[in-house]
């Protein structure tokens, strides 16, 4: 049973540049929602997709937006990228029946 | 706002001390306390989910326990493999995990 999964592992930006992350959730699940974890902090919420709408959003600005698609996969996109988006990105899924969330290995992002 | 907060940041033990970490939270209708373990660079594990005070959870080593302000997770005889950064997260109403800072573990051999 494949487990959460992200793309690419890493990534080197610099500033001004757009970047996309993708993530394939667990098998099952159909919610979907992303984290940014910066170095030697908890992760912080993005957004969450369910049935290819945002749900929830967290503290985030617009430069930040998603996508959900019909096989339950999502995109975590970033414009204008700025040296403080350097961090983890992470994915997690879940369904409907279930509170607890699980999580793919994350993107490591670099803005230089 | 939710508030998640945990103690200490880092722990440093001897194979065999067991010890405890601190999860403290402030949210509205709790409907989950969840704990996952993550090691360097990698994505947080899932652990356990608690519900209600008083719940407690085992697994191994370690053993999660839940009261109306607080969780604790209790590490018994670590060994080296139990190094790792322990994160605390809290769900209320709505669909967002509030997480603590985390606590570093370093078990010495």
């Amino acid at each position: 049973d494949a487990g959460v999964t992200q793309s690419p592992t890493h990534l080197i930006k610099t500033r001004g540049q757009q970047v996309t992350l993708r993530c394939s959730p667990k098998s099952g699940h159909d919610t979907v929602s992303w984290y940014q974890q910066a170095l030697g902090q908890g992760p912080q919420f993005i957004f969450q997709y369910y049935e290819e709408e945002e749900r929830q959003r967290g503290n985030f600005p617009d430069r930040f937006s998603g996508h959900q698609f019909p096989n339950y996969s999502s995109e975590l996109n970033v414009n204008a990228l700025l040296l403080g988006d350097s961090a983890l990105y992470l994915c997690a899924s879940t369904s409907g029946q279930q509170e607890t969330q699980y999580f793919g290995p994350g993107t490591r992002l670099l803005v230089l | 706002e939710d508030q998640v907060t945990q103690s200490p940041e880092a722990l440093r033990l001897q194979e065999g001390e067991s010890s405890s970490l601190n999860c403290s939270y402030t949210v509205s209708g709790l409907r989950g306390l969840f704990w996952y373990r993550q090691d360097p660079g990698k994505g947080p594990e899932f652990l356990f989910t608690l519900y209600s005070a008083g719940e407690e959870k085992e697994k191994e080593r370690l053993k999660a326990t839940l009261t109306k302000k607080e969780s604790f997770l209790h590490i018994t005889a670590p060994k080296p493999e139990d190094s790792a950064t322990y994160l605390c997260a809290a769900k209320a109403a709505g669909n967002k995990l509030t997480f603590g800072g985390g606590t570093r573990v370093l078990v010495k051999p």
